[in-house]
């Protein structure tokens, strides 16, 4: 059964730049073709989609953050990783990871890690 | 971006009744809608995609319909462990969800 894990600092500077691994369990991100992803959601609020990353390595970003974030694979460790540059108050949320199901960045997300709460402050 | 609204944000229900959650995108997006439940402090979990296909695994009283712009998340006959968040979410363009509509017990 496949399962998501979501690592990283709980507590980040603002202006600092927030990096979190998702670790993959279960199966393998580098022998399967599919997309995975990072989506967050603020306190209270709804889910924001942050950016996939194909098997492949080809990287695709929310437009709105698309200038500050960062998306990788370590296929060694099965993990892929998120940072986000010049952060505020705002990036202040739960960042979770998520498999998208088929081959296409245009997909729903299944399964979803747990999550992990990122707060911004100084 | 294609936006997504649902409908309502927030109502109470009693179980068994049957609720019926809208969502509206801002152009067509064919069936590529996904429906999602949210408990609190948990994780988004699948319930439908494409629309009206159901993710394995989740009860047959869960039903999705619509195409185009216009879609609706049914729940049959509300049990107790329905009352939670509901999200849709479009996949025709990069991925993007409505607002939520939070379901609570009358």
């Amino acid at each position: 059964q496949l399962q998501l894990q979501e690592s990283g600092p709980g507590l980040v500077k603002p202006s600092e730049t927030l990096s979190l691994t998702c670790t993959v369990s279960g199966g393998s991100i580098s022998r399967s073709s599919y997309y995975w992803g990072w989506i967050r959601q603020p306190p209270g609020k709804g889910l924001e989609w942050i950016g996939s990353i194909y098997y492949s390595g080809s990287t695709y970003y929310n437009p709105s953050l698309k200038s500050r974030v960062t998306i990788s694979e370590d296929t060694s460790k099965n993990q892929f990783s998120l940072k986000l540059s010049s952060v505020t108050a705002a990036d202040t949320a739960v960042y979770y990871c998520a498999r998208l199901p088929g081959n296409s960045n245009y997909a729903w997300f299944d399964p979803w890690g747990q999550g992990t709460l990122v707060t911004v402050s100084s | 971006a294609i936006r997504m609204t649902q409908s309502p944000s927030s109502f109470s229900a009693s179980t068994g009744d049957r609720v019926t959650i809208t969502c509206r995108a801002s152009q067509d997006i064919s069936s590529y809608l996904a429906w999602y439940q949210q408990k609190p402090g948990k994780a988004p979990k699948v319930l439908i995609y494409d629309a009206s296909t159901l993710q394995s695994g989740v009860p047959s009283r869960f039903s999705g319909s619509g195409s185009g712009t216009d879609f609706t998340l049914t729940i049959s006959s509300l049990q107790s462990e329905d009352f939670a968040t509901y999200y849709c979410q479009q996949y025709y363009s990069y991925p993007y969800f409505g607002q939520g509509t939070k379901l609570e017990i009358k």
